[in-house]
């Protein structure tokens, strides 16, 4: 069966404060891994595609990679601004292919 | 463009009501689909469509009607709402080839009494 699954469940840390979140998958024939953020009360907003492992794609603070059972999305020198829940959703490989969403990681940077 | 757009934004239903959440995109984007997300269970896509006339079911499709006449509106209908149906609603588009990323409207924030 598919899954996607994020840890930690939530995350805090200090401004300055670097850290990873994980998200491990098992997907069938998998097509892309994307990531989002989210922050309350809106929609998610798209991050990042990483689509074969040992890709890296970086905007900002974040940086996400990816291996072939899983996923990094490295947040190096966080501010207040960057807490959020960041998703995890992984694209199966048929022809109407399925977004697989992990629960996700709420993160809280306090300043 | 306007991207992903969803009405209303909040609702208060009485158990057993029916209502349509509107969803529009325009984005020329083939693939719309429909998503709850819950405390604790993530985002779980309740139908879903590759094009106009064509829809199919997801995960958790039970209580939950859809139609897709036009590439740009893809509404979902709630028959017979229950207090099970409190949730908050997505609706989000893609493109089928390329990128394929995958574009989210705000939300509707649905509370059934």
């Amino acid at each position: 069966e598919d899954q996607v699954t994020q840890s930690p469940e939530a995350l805090r840390l200090q401004e300055g404060e670097s850290s990873s979140l994980n998200c491990s998958y098992t997907v069938s024939g998998l097509r892309g891994l994307f990531w989002y953020r989210q922050d309350p009360g809106k929609g998610p907003e798209f991050l990042f595609t990483l689509y074969s492992a040992g890709e890296e794609k970086e905007k900002e603070r974040l940086k996400a990679t990816l291996t072939k059972k899983e996923s990094f999305l490295h947040i190096t020198a966080p501010k207040p601004e960057d807490s959020a829940t960041y998703l995890c959703a992984g694209l199966r490989a048929s022809n109407t292919g399925k977004l697989i969403f992990g629960q996700g990681t709420t993160l809280q940077v306090k300043p | 463009n306007a991207g992903v757009t969803q009405t209303p934004k909040f609702q208060v239903l009485k158990t057993g009501q029916s209502m349509t959440l509107q969803c529009a995109q325009d984005m020329n984007h083939e693939y719309m689909s429909w998503y709850r997300q819950d405390p604790g269970m993530g985002l779980r896509l309740i139908h879903y469509s590759v094009g106009a006339g064509i829809t199919d079911q997801g995960e958790v499709p039970n209580g939950y009607n859809v139609s897709r006449s036009t590439t740009e509106d893809f509404p979902l209908r709630l028959l017979s709402a229950a207090p099970s149906q409190t949730s908050v609603y997505f609706c989000a588009s893609r493109p089928l080839s390329g990128q394929e990323t995958q574009y989210f409207g705000p939300g509707t924030r649905l509370l059934v009494l």
